[in-house]
């Protein structure tokens, strides 16, 4: 079954700290995986896409790394700060001509000065 | 603004109230879906339409109605809600073509209230 599974499901932390957000998946055959970042009362906005071949992708102080043999993302945040507070979804494309995209329940995370 | 608007922000309805969502994009897409986000679950696709026609209806009450009168513009018409429909609808758009590559640009959503 292809599956998204992200941790931890919330996650608070003090301005200034980074942090590190997990994603799991079973999809299969896999196109791409991406991290979307949520404000609260907005739709979700793309901070990286990385494909099969892709190790490591960085956009400012977002670091996403993807392990293709385990199955596995993470998004880590550099030196967090106030507006970082949001949910972060990780999204997986699967390869059909439909363009099927597997959304993860989110981590919320909320960063306090 | 992603390019994608939708309107309006907030509904609250009751459940014989017919109402409709509103979604327009500009980024000259011509595939637009709907979803729906409910507290700490995964966002669930609802319609695609591609070039105009509805390519994908995710097994949808039919008490939520969608119309694509052309590629810039998408409808969700509501009528008979149920208080479990409270959530957030998002819209988003894509080429049709190219999607998993360039990924789905959304809009803001509705949040929608059923009392």
């Amino acid at each position: 079954k292809n599956q998204v599974e992200q941790s931890p499901q919330s996650l608070i932390i003090l301005e200034g700290k980074n942090c590190t957000l997990q994603c799991n998946y079973t999809v299969s055959p896999f196109s791409n995986l991406r991290w979307y970042k949520q404000d609260t009362g907005r739709g979700p906005v793309s901070l990286t896409i990385m494909t099969f071949s892709e190790n490591t992708k960085s956009n400012g102080r977002y670091t996403a790394t993807l392990d293709a043999d385990t199955k596995q993302s993470s998004l880590h945040i550099t030196a967090s700060q106030l507006s970082d507070s949001a949910s972060y979804i990780c999204v997986v494309s699967r390869q059909s001509n439909t363009g099927k995209l597997i959304f993860g329940q989110g981590t919320t995370l909320q960063v306090k000065p | 603004e992603t390019g994608v608007t939708q309107t309006p922000r907030h509904l609250v309805m009751g459940m014989t109230n017919k109402k409709s969502l509103k979604c327009e994009q500009h980024l000259g897409h011509n595939a637009m879906y709907w979803y729906k986000q409910s507290a700490k679950k995964p966002l669930e696709l609802m319609f695609v339409y591609n070039f105009k026609e509805q390519t994908e209806n995710n097994s949808v009450p039919s008490r939520f109605s969608p119309e694509c009168p052309n590629s810039s513009h998408l409808f969700l018409h509501l009528h008979t809600l149920q208080p479990e429909d409270s959530a957030l609808y998002l819209c988003a758009s894509s080429q049709a073509k190219g999607a998993i590559t360039h990924g789905y640009t959304f809009g803001s959503g509705t949040r929608l209230t059923v009392v």
